[in-house]
């Protein structure tokens, strides 16, 4: 089945490091590809998306790049802050019995100080 | 924006007691889901719904059961609450999925 592989985490780093966190994945077909953001105590947020190969998805200065040749997506901040310490979840959409669901990797947490 | 609401933050309950997690969105959305989130394992499905009055199993359904008897709400059920079912759940909607789902807040449930 569909799966998504994500480096363990922590990940620690000081404030405006840069970030890669990285994703690859396993999928039949054409999935989409998204990163989702989740706070202490909070549900999960999507954070950016790409819907097709080569597709570049953007927020809040985190950019990934849809990479179908070596089933990727890596999630890139060129300056952190320590507001962005959170668990980020790379995830696929997926066919499921003939529906289509989401498949999430296990989360990296990243831990930024000041 | 499409909000997702999670009836309950935090619930504790005992073993044996029957638990009715509720989630309700706003936005018209056709597919609603139960996911549970567990450290080191990340999201897993339990189950999911396509239209009302229709389930299905997601990977791991067992000691769970859904209701989804209005367009708006889908419920989980824990028939017998048991310790290992003690978690963070997290319900989402999505019209089509290829743009994403929209998740809720979380319940953290502990059963005693």
């Amino acid at each position: 089945g569909d799966s998504v592989t994500q480096m363990e985490g922590p990940v620690t780093l000081s404030e405006e490091a840069f970030l890669t966190i990285n994703c690859t994945y396993t999928a039949t077909g054409y999935p989409s590809l998204f990163w989702y953001v989740q706070y202490p105590g909070e549900g999960l947020q999507l954070l950016l998306k790409a819907t097709k190969a080569d597709d570049k998805g953007s927020n809040k200065g985190f950019e990934a790049t849809y990479r179908k040749e070596t089933t990727s997506f890596h999630l890139e901040k060129g300056s952190v802050q320590v507001s962005d310490s959170a668990v980020y979840f790379c995830a696929l959409t997926s066919s499921f019995g003939g529906y289509s669901t989401l498949t999430f990797g296990k989360g990296t947490m990243l831990l930024v100080s000041p | 924006d499409v909000k997702v609401t999670q009836s309950s933050r935090y619930l504790v309950k005992r073993t044996g007691e029957k638990v009715f997690l509720e989630c309700v969105q706003d936005m018209d959305h056709e597919n609603m889901f139960w996911y549970r989130q567990d450290p080191g394992l990340g999201l897993r499905l339990i189950y999911f719904s396509y239209d009302v009055k229709m389930k299905e199993k997601g990977d791991i359904p067992e000691g769970y059961s859904v209701s989804r008897e209005k367009k708006e709400r889908f419920s989980l059920i824990l028939e017998s609450a048991s310790t290992n079912q003690t978690s963070m759940y997290l319900c989402a909607s999505t019209q089509t999925g290829r743009y994403g789902y929209t998740f809720g807040s979380g319940t953290r449930l502990t059963v005693v």
